[in-house]
């Protein structure tokens, strides 16, 4: 399996922009899960979702952040209108617990966001 | 009060040296415990999970104290491609993991 895939690696913008992020999960893995890092204050986790229905999005910052997974293979987080603030490394992680017993998250590369 | 609480360092330690990184966590109901680890500008991987009677692997052991509500990680002989950052992980319910901000180790030649 090639892992967990992210999209784009890095995203420059201005403030203001759209910005949208891509994620395809490890086949088979039925939890996906949304990570933010900064510096500042390390590995958040903004929403997460089982069988491709949201189950905890109360990390989400605020409105203007949004996630969809329209199916098992694939989901985004879009920001918009993005802020400079939200500048930070972008995860997706996907596991599957259910069937091992052991619930290791596997990481994609991240996506490098800055916003300017 | 965050969930997950870690010493960030830096750590700097020569080679062949023994290191120990603690990591407290805040909910006494919490199930699992990890360390992953994290190179630079890289996603963080797992490195080992914490079991109530202790682990090692190889160089590695981690510890977990329920009583005290705190993890640690313990590196023997450590070796220059140990440096990066290490997370501590709880998890307390489900499937929703509480990353630590992480621990910086280098170690010098």
């Amino acid at each position: 399996d090639a892992g967990v895939i992210q999209s784009p690696r890095h995203e420059v913008t201005e403030m203001g922009q759209e910005v949208t992020l891509r994620c395809k999960p490890i086949s088979g893995h039925d939890y996906l899960f949304w990570y933010r890092q900064t510096m500042m204050r390390g590995l958040e986790l903004l929403i997460y979702f089982n069988n491709n229905v949201p189950i905890d999005d109360s990390g989400m910052p605020e409105d203007r952040f949004s996630a969809k997974m329209p199916n098992a293979s694939f989901s985004t987080l879009k920001i918009q209108p993005s802020e400079p603030r939200d500048s930070a490394v972008y995860f997706c992680a996907s596991n599957d617990p259910g069937t091992s017993g052991y619930n290791e998250q596997f990481f994609g590369p991240g996506t490098r966001l800055t916003v300017l | 009060r965050k969930e997950v609480e870690q010493d960030p360092g830096p750590f700097n330690v020569p080679e062949g040296a023994t290191v120990a990184f603690n990591c407290t966590y805040s909910n006494s109901a919490s199930q699992s415990f990890f360390w992953y680890r994290q190179d630079c500008r890289k996603e963080p991987k797992l490195l080992m999970s914490v079991y109530s009677s202790g682990n090692e692997d190889g160089r590695f052991t981690a510890q977990l104290n329920r009583a005290s509500q705190y993890i640690s990680l313990l590196i023997r002989d450590s070796k220059l491609s140990d440096s990066a950052t290490y997370l501590c992980v709880v998890s307390e319910t489900g499937n929703q993991f509480y990353f630590g901000t992480g621990t910086s180790l280098t170690v010098i030649p």
